[in-house]
């Protein structure tokens, strides 16, 4: 199975910081890779796909890049909003695995 | 609106059984494969299986292996976790998601879970 790293497990900043989180797998995964983000009590949303594309309706200060074993995930500006848990998954093979989740907190 | 939401969660005892549904609206669901992931209180999320949108292939965890399985109704839009042989650590809000189409098996559309207790 492929395991995903992410890093840092937890993250405190302040509204308008840039914050990037990164997720790192066992083996390469090419850009099969996708973010989540995840607020309590809420079931995940998609956020970004293939490494690097946005989805439809998620704001551009997010970001993806990577590609084979290294990925990262970066809120250029920090909103209210965007505090929450954030997830990689790989979609490269079976089984699916996640990383840890990487909890953005208000400093 | 595109939807998916699921239901039968419940108390169950450890060896039981419980069945789990997902109605899906707002989009064609016989196009599409689907998942169940799950999430163990105040834990990450674990992916448990996958199907195809003719159900012709079916993928599990190895912690489910033997004990779950999945299903689907296209003429009913529905999806189904058939879950025998419960374990605690069965405990989990349970979400069945819709695997993108391309790329492939990104999981673009979520229920808002159902919790399944596994408790004496």
């Amino acid at each position: 199975d492929i395991q995903m790293t992410q890093s840092p497990s937890s993250v405190s900043a302040s509204v308008g910081d840039r914050v990037t989180i990164t997720c790192r797998a066992s083996q390469g995964i090419s850009s099969w890779l996708a973010w989540y983000q995840q607020k309590p009590g809420k079931a995940p949303k998609f956020v970004i796909y293939a490494a690097s594309s946005l989805q439809s309706g998620v704001p551009s200060r997010f970001s993806g890049s990577g590609s084979g074993t290294d990925f990262t995930l970066t809120i250029s500006s920090l909103q209210p909003e965007d505090f929450a848990t954030y997830y990689c998954q790989q979609a490269n093979s079976f089984p699916f695995t996640f990383g840890g989740g990487t909890k953005v907190e208000i400093k | 609106e595109v939807q998916l939401v699921e239901s039968g969660g419940g108390l169950v005892q450890p060896g039981g059984s419980l069945r789990l549904s997902c109605a899906a609206s707002g989009f064609t669901f016989s196009s599409y494969n689907m998942n169940w992931v799950r999430q163990a209180p105040g834990k990450g999320l674990e992916w448990v299986s996958f199907i195809t949108s003719s159900s012709g292939t079916i993928f599990y965890s190895d912690s489910v292996k033997g004990r779950f399985t999945i299903s689907r109704d296209n003429a009913k839009n529905s999806l189904y976790l058939q879950m025998n042989s419960l374990r605690d650590e069965d405990t989990a809000v349970y979400y069945c998601a819709r695997d993108s189409l391309s790329p492939a098996h990104a999981f673009d559309i979520w229920g808002q879970g159902t919790m399944v207790t596994v408790s004496s």
